[in-house]
C-alpha cells in the first residue's frame, strides 16, 4: 500500500508570496494532520482535518490555513510568507484512533 | 501548557550496546505515546507506540516503558546497529479522537561501528 505522498518536495519562495502544499493520505485514511518542523521549534502541530472538517488547530497565525477534499487529499496554504516560515512541512494520515503515519515532507525555503 | 521534555539531545553508543531515551510529559490526559525515527531527508517513521493501560511493550530490539504516575516514558534499543543512527522523537497525545501530538525535541543517536 502506498504511503503518504506530499508535493512538491522542495519549494523556494520570496517574502510576501503565498504557497500551497499538497498531501495525499494513505488509501482509506480519512484524517490528515499537518506539522511544521524547524531546528529551533521542533515539530509543531498546525491543524487536523477529518471528513473535510477541521477538528483541531495549533497555535499558528491565520496566515496558515488548510482544507480537505472529499477524497481525503489535503492542502495547506501559507499567505504573506515570512523568513521564519522556512521549514519542513509534514503531513500525516490516520485510519485508527491515535496512530499517525507521516509523509516525506515539503521543504519550504523563504528568501 | 502541554509540554514533552526529551533527554538526551544527543547520544553516542558503540555498536552492540544499548541506548535509552527518556521523555516526560505534562498533560495528565495523555494516553497515547508513539516513538518516531527520522532519517536525513525523510519524514518521521513510527517505530513503536504504547497506550496508557500498558506498562511496557517490546518489538524485537526495541522496547518502550511507561510510568503514568511519574509521567515518564522511555525508549530502549538493544544490540544497536549503525542503521539505528537517526533522530528519535517521542510524542504524547490525549488520544480519543484527537491527533494533536505534542512532540519532544528529539534525540540524535549515533551508533559507532
Amino acid at each position: 500500500k502506498a504511503g503518504v505522498t506530499q508535493t512538491p518536495r522542495y519549494l523556494i519562495k520570496t517574502r510576501g508570496q503565498q504557497v500551497t502544499l499538497s498531501c495525499s493520505p494513505i488509501s482509506g485514511h480519512r484524517s490528515v494532520s499537518w506539522y511544521q518542523q524547524t531546528p529551533g521549534q521542533g515539530l509543531q502541530f498546525l491543524f487536523e482535518y477529518f471528513s473535510e472538517t477541521q477538528r483541531n488547530k495549533g497555535n499558528f497565525p491565520g496566515r496558515f490555513s488548510g482544507r480537505q477534499f472529499s477524497n481525503s487529499r489535503s492542502e495547506m496554504n501559507v499567505s504573506t510568507l515570512e523568513l521564519g516560515d522556512s521549514a519542513l512541512y509534514l503531513c500525516a494520515s490516520s485510519l485508527k484512533v491515535d496512530t499517525q503515519y507521516f509523509g516525506p515532507g515539503t521543504r519550504l525555503t523563504v528568501l | 501548557g502541554e509540554n514533552v521534555e526529551q533527554h538526551p539531545s544527543t547520544l553516542s553508543v558503540q555498536e552492540g550496546d544499548s541506548a535509552v531515551i527518556k521523555c516526560t510529559y505534562s498533560d495528565s490526559a495523555s494516553n497515547y505515546f508513539p516513538w518516531y525515527k527520522q532519517e536525513l531527508g525523510k519524514g518521521p517513521q513510527l517505530i513503536i507506540d504504547i497506550r496508557s493501560n500498558v506498562g511496557e511493550k517490546k518489538d524485537q530490539r526495541i522496547a518502550v516503558t511507561l510510568n503514568k504516575t511519574a509521567k515518564h516514558f522511555s525508549l530502549h534499543i538493544t544490540e544497536t546497529q549503525p542503521e539505528d543512527s537517526a533522530v528519535y522523537f517521542c510524542a504524547a497525545s490525549p488520544g480519543s479522537g484527537t491527533y494533536k501530538y505534542i512532540f519532544g525535541t528529539g534525540t540524535r543517536l549515533k551508533v559507532l561501528a
